[in-house]
């Protein structure tokens, strides 16, 4: 059963246009969501993070959003650049007393075209 | 800088021969994790730890055991590798703080269990 899904494997974007890169979940009880940049050959970049009691994060050209009740959030990356182009995962933690459990989802292969 | 480090960064060996992969983090971080990378499965979880002495399962823990006898390091042991756990291999260290969660990852370790 996968608790957090991301439905397109692929995307491709315009240089200097947006990039939404969408991700589901079903456990109603985690605490905090993430996303992730991977190029080939390199471990997962942190890229930004989400409480639950919040429905909107911004960190530069990085934003990401908070449904709750469809729970669904998204990344918008403004203005994309090619540099951008990698594997984005997004993850969900559940914080129970001390305990961390990370679920991530499969990967969305974002591609930024010049 | 914030540093995650593990080595080996690739790694072939044989059924049943014992090997651990060492990790490190700077930054104090009191929670750590190891994960696996497969093609269509994503990242997954192996173990985690709270803090030193603390370590709990994840969602694919056979296999494998782990320490965590000081804060920074956090070794990943195959006590008899087999060819099914052959794979891409990243810790991570974290952190949850004001209402934010943040996640550094390793380099990677590629192993090949013939």
């Amino acid at each position: 059963d996968q608790q957090v899904k991301q439905n397109s494997p692929s995307l491709s974007v315009q240089e200097g246009r947006i990039s939404i890169l969408n991700c589901d979940y079903t456990n109603s009880m985690f605490d905090y969501f993430l996303w992730y940049k991977k190029y080939p050959a390199e471990g997962p970049t942190f890229l930004i993070s989400i409480s639950s009691i919040k429905d909107k994060n911004e960190d530069g050209r990085f934003t990401v959003f908070l449904n709750k009740s469809a729970k669904h959030l998204s990344l918008h990356i403004v203005p994309s650049q090619p540099g951008d182009s990698a594997v984005y995962f997004c993850a969900a933690l559940r914080d129970q007393g001390g305990s961390e459990k990370l679920v991530f989802g499969k990967g969305t292969k974002l591609t930024v075209n010049p | 800088e914030a540093q995650v480090t593990q080595n080996p960064r690739y790694l072939i060996t044989v059924t049943g021969k014992k090997l651990t992969v060492t990790c490190s983090q700077n930054m104090n971080h009191e929670y750590m994790s190891w994960y696996r990378q497969d093609p269509g499965l994503g990242l997954r979880q192996i173990y985690y730890s709270m803090n030193v002495e603390v370590t709990d399962k994840g969602d694919v823990p056979e296999g494998y055991k782990v320490s965590r006898k000081e804060k920074r390091n956090f070794p990943l042991i195959l006590e008899s590798p087999s060819p099914n756990q052959t794979s891409l291999y990243f810790c991570a260290s974290s952190r949850i703080g004001a209402g934010a969660y943040e996640q550094y990852f390793g380099p990677g370790t590629r192993l090949t269990v013939t």
